[in-house]
């Protein structure tokens, strides 16, 4: 059994730029969430995606986007970067988006 | 608006001192209070749900327990490879997604 895989690990961007962080599922986990964590801090909700659809939000921006894909393999999708975009992004796998959340390594992006 | 509170932020231990981490919430309709484990630059890793008031669970050197508010975790005779940071979350709901919400942590530091 594979855990939550994220790719890539690290990543520089330029301010304005787009950037797409992709996640792979736990086996047999459905649903998958994203999170933001700055230095310091707690991990923040963005959305969730359970059978392809996003079925709820956090407080962030429009410019904060997803996929999620049949195999429930998901993307990030994060354009018009801002410097307070650096952080580790984070994913989470679930079943049915009820049960544990196994979260994977992360992405650390930075934005200068 | 869910709100998860925990203390100390840092905390530091000398092997084999016992103490406990605070974890204190507000949630309308607590689904779970989850506690995990994060060391520095990666993602987090699950330790203990808790569902309803009284429960506890425990785990090797740790043991969490749960009120109608706060929640703790016990660290009995640590050693140094406990030092982490402990992110205590709780879950609720945005939308139709089941979200977890965070506290910012405890840096556990276990010396010699």
């Amino acid at each position: 059994e594979t855990g939550v895989t994220q790719s890539p690990t690290h990543l520089i961007k330029t301010r304005g730029q787009q950037v797409t962080l992709r996640c792979s599922s736990q086996s047999g986990h459905n649903t998958v969430s994203w999170y933001q964590q700055a230095l310091g801090q707690g991990p923040q909700f963005i959305f969730q995606y359970y059978r392809e659809e996003e079925n709820g939000r956090g407080n962030f921006p429009p410019r904060f986007s997803g996929l999620q894909f049949p195999n429930y393999s998901s993307e990030l999708n994060v354009n018009a970067l801002e410097l307070d975009d650096s952080a580790l992004y984070l994913c989470a796998s679930s079943s049915d988006g009820q049960g544990i959340a196994f979260f994977g390594q992360g992405t650390r992006l930075t934005v200068v | 608006e869910d709100q998860v509170t925990q203390s100390p932020e840092a905390l530091r231990l000398q092997e084999g001192e016992s103490s406990s981490l605070n974890c204190s919430y507000t949630v309308s309709g607590l689904r779970g209070l989850f506690w995990y484990r994060q060391d520095p630059g990666k993602g987090p890793e699950f330790l203990f749900t808790l569902y309803s008031a009284g429960e506890e669970k425990e785990k090797e050197r740790l043991k969490a327990t749960l009120t109608k508010k706060e929640s703790f975790l016990h660290i009995t005779a640590p050693k140094p490879e406990d030092s982490a940071t402990y992110l205590c979350a709780s879950q609720g709901v945005a939308g139709t997604a089941s979200k977890l919400t965070f506290g910012t942590g405890t840096r556990l530091q276990v010396t010699l």
